[in-house]
């Protein structure tokens, strides 16, 4: 059974780094076809994409982040991160790693449970 | 604001049918496949639908979804205590050049 745990700070002074980790179990990471991805949702809204991470090393970011944001993996340890920088109390959300259905980019079938990051001083 | 703009709620009593609508435009639904999901408050979203009408394994046939031309419907019958959720639609959005597109989100209640 595959599950996704994430992992991190549940709160981050503005301006500076959030950063947080999935641990992937019951599967590798290094597996093809899966997009390892971030999402978050802010409060009382919709899931957001931010961005996704391939076996290969190449990754993907929705326009609206991707200056900011940055994800990458250590497969020794089966896990990626997203880093988010230059954070503002507009970025207080759910943070959700997931993954799609295999061979997909879009359809998230696996979800972690979501961590609170709350973005104040 | 979303893209995609859905009722923010709607309601039936148990056993009946709901429809969720998502409407959206020729450069997000009208031109690309629409994915569905139910989130519980607290937990995380659940996919329902993939490629406009598909369910995934372990997803009752009372889920149903549809789409004509830039509009998509997510069908609920045989409505149950436990289908009180909410619901989002999702897409990608060739204008905006990215997917993980969700919809503004429709709060189902079995009366």
């Amino acid at each position: 059974q595959v599950q996704l745990q994430e992992s991190g700070p549940g709160l981050v002074k503005p301006s500076q780094t959030l950063s947080l980790t999935c641990t992937v179990s019951g599967i590798s990471i290094n597996s093809g076809g899966y997009y390892w991805s971030w999402l978050r949702q802010l409060p009382g809204k919709g899931p957001e994409w931010i961005g996704y991470f391939y076996y290969s090393g190449s990754t993907y970011y929705s326009p609206s982040l991707k200056s900011r944001a940055s994800i990458s993996a250590d497969k020794s340890k089966n896990q990626f991160s997203l880093r988010l920088t230059s954070v503002t109390a507009a970025d207080t959300a759910v943070y959700y790693c997931a993954s799609p259905l295999r061979w997909t980019n879009w359809y998230f079938d696996l979800w972690g449970r979501g961590t609170l990051v709350t973005v104040s001083s | 604001q979303s893209v995609l703009m859905q009722p923010p709620s709607v309601s039936a009593a148990p056993g009946q049918r709901v429809i969720i609508s998502c409407s959206g435009s020729s450069s997000n639904i009208g031109n690309h496949y629409v994915a569905w999901y139910q989130q519980v408050p607290g937990t995380a979203p659940k996919l329902l639908i993939y490629d406009n009408n598909k369910r995934p394994s372990g997803i009752p046939d009372r889920f149903s979804g549809s789409k004509s031309g830039t509009s998509a419907t997510l069908v609920i019958t045989g409505l149950q205590t436990g289908d009180e959720a909410d619901y989002y639609c999702e897409t990608w959005d060739t204008s905006l050049s990215t997917g993980g597109i969700f919809g503004t989100g429709t709060k189902v209640t079995v009366l």
